[in-house]
């Protein structure tokens, strides 16, 4: 098991560019999310989903988009970066207790991507 | 909305003594679930311990025990016999019906040798 995989590592923009930042998982998982990591400021959702097709916001949605097309994948988009958007994002996956899986589950989490915007 | 609440920012501890990180929460749910996340310099998250919010036994994992206090809504982490490999940011976590993981700001530890 690879378990959850975060493309890029590191990515520097400019202001007003695009990326999407890439997600994986092979446990199978229902449950997936996207936190930013800021000093200070612990872990914040940005947006999270609970199986292929169904998304919702997080505490902190604006300027990003994701979709979830497949149970593995869970890509995070930025359709115009600012550098308030600089940060380290964390993709996490789990079981999802609504989809009937174990109360008492972890969410595993992905090695991050640091982003820097200029 | 539920809130975590890690009301120290910093603490340090001499190799081979105990410590203890608090955190606080607040919600009006019943059911939920707690954890403790370390994040070394590697930046990789990693559960520590996690607790069930009906049990009344406090969950042990190896040197790692917690306090859960659920009328207090207080769920503290002791680390017994602190090693250096213990240093790293401490967050605390709460998980309740909605199935997100709410954070607190964490608790950066150092371990001195």
């Amino acid at each position: 098991n690879a378990g959850v995989t975060q493309t890029p590592k590191f990515q520097v923009l400019k202001t007003g560019q695009s990326m999407t930042l890439q997600c994986a998982q092979d446990m199978n998982h229902e449950y997936m999310s996207w936190y930013r990591q800021d000093p200070g400021m612990g872990l914040r959702l940005i947006h999270y989903s609970v199986g292929a097709g169904i998304t919702d916001q997080g505490e902190v949605p604006n300027g990003y988009n994701v979709s979830r097309s497949t149970t593995e994948d869970f890509p995070l988009r930025l359709l115009s970066a600012a550098p308030s958007q600089t940060s380290v994002y964390f993709c996490a996956s789990s079981y999802s207790v609504l989809a009937g899986g174990p109360s008492l589950n972890e969410q595993f989490f992905g090695p991050g991507t640091r982003l820097t915007v200029l | 909305a539920q809130t975590v609440t890690q009301s120290q920012p910093e603490m340090s501890v001499q190799e081979a003594e105990t410590v203890t990180l608090s955190c606080t929460y607040d919600t009006s749910e019943n059911n939920y679930y707690l954890f403790w996340y370390k994040q070394p310099p590697s930046r990789q998250m990693i559960l520590v311990i996690r607790q069930e919010a009906y049990k009344q036994q406090n969950a042990t994992e190896n040197r790692f025990s917690v306090n859960f206090q659920k009328a207090a809504k207080s769920f503290s982490l002791k680390i017994s016999d602190s090693q250096l490999g213990d240093t790293a940011m401490y967050f605390c976590a709460f998980r309740g019906g909605s199935e997100k993981l709410v954070f607190g700001k964490g608790t950066k530890l150092t371990v001195n040798p």
